[in-house]
């Protein structure tokens, strides 16, 4: 199945912008989805279909894509902000949902 | 109001045989692009997306579990069952069922149960 890499960590001070790319096969041409999971949570959609926002997900949370790689960029981070994101698509060659390894954000 | 709750076993042995329920309200899995789908979480580990079932009863796997893996739905009783084989201490993990909209690649999770967590000990 597709491989997607995320970078495992990323560290960012309140107020600053935090940008968490996930790259991998085919990721240009494949609808991209995003969840925040905080511990002891249940996971939370930010992002689907790439850049569409769930209703209630504040608009501090966006997503793009360029060529293989795609970002969630979380604005004016909080320290609320902090959790694991993962990036997800479904890889049509196995017929199969794939998430990324996770990124977790740490607010300073 | 959409909500999900997983129950099964919190404990069970190598070699047995794992029975997770899902049980959700504020939908229906006989509506076109309803589907609930099974995610784990190991310890320290990355989420794992394990199967899907959808209002068709068209059934999807994880490729490297499927020889392992069964879902089923009661539609009427809105339940989901999967069963995963032959349990291994590698199997302890969060187990999450998630409602998932959508067709073919378009295909996202936008509501999660609170997650059970099951342990592989003898």
């Amino acid at each position: 199945s597709a491989v997607l890499t995320q970078p495992p960590s990323m560290s960012v001070a309140p107020g600053q912008t935090a940008r968490i790319t996930c790259g991998g096969y085919d990721v240009g041409s494949k609808s991209v989805h995003w969840y925040q999971h905080k511990a002891g949570q249940a996971p939370v959609l930010v992002i689907y279909a790439d850049r569409d926002r769930p209703s209630g997900i504040p608009e501090r949370f966006s997503g793009s894509i360029s060529g293989n790689t795609a970002t969630l960029t979380i604005s004016r981070v909080e320290a609320g902000d902090e959790a694991d994101f993962y990036c997800q698509l479904w890889d049509t060659s196995t017929d199969e949902a794939v998430f990324g390894g996770g990124t977790k954000l740490t607010v300073l | 109001q959409v909500t999900l709750r997983e129950s099964g076993p919190a404990l069970v042995k190598p070699t047995q045989t794992l029975t997770l329920t899902c049980t959700f309200s504020g939908f229906s899995l006989s509506t076109s692009a309803m589907c609930v789908s099974w995610v784990r979480q190991a310890p320290g580990k990355a989420l794992e997306w394990l199967a899907l079932i959808d209002w068709d009863d068209d059934k999807w796997f994880s490729s490297s579990l499927k020889t392992r893996l069964t879902i089923s739905k009661d539609t009427p009783a809105n339940e989901v069952v999967l069963t995963l084989a032959n349990m291994d201490p590698v199997d302890t993990a969060t187990y999450y069922c998630a409602r998932t909209l959508g067709y073919g690649s378009e295909r996202r999770i936008d509501h999660w149960g609170q997650g059970t967590l099951v342990t592989v000990s003898s």
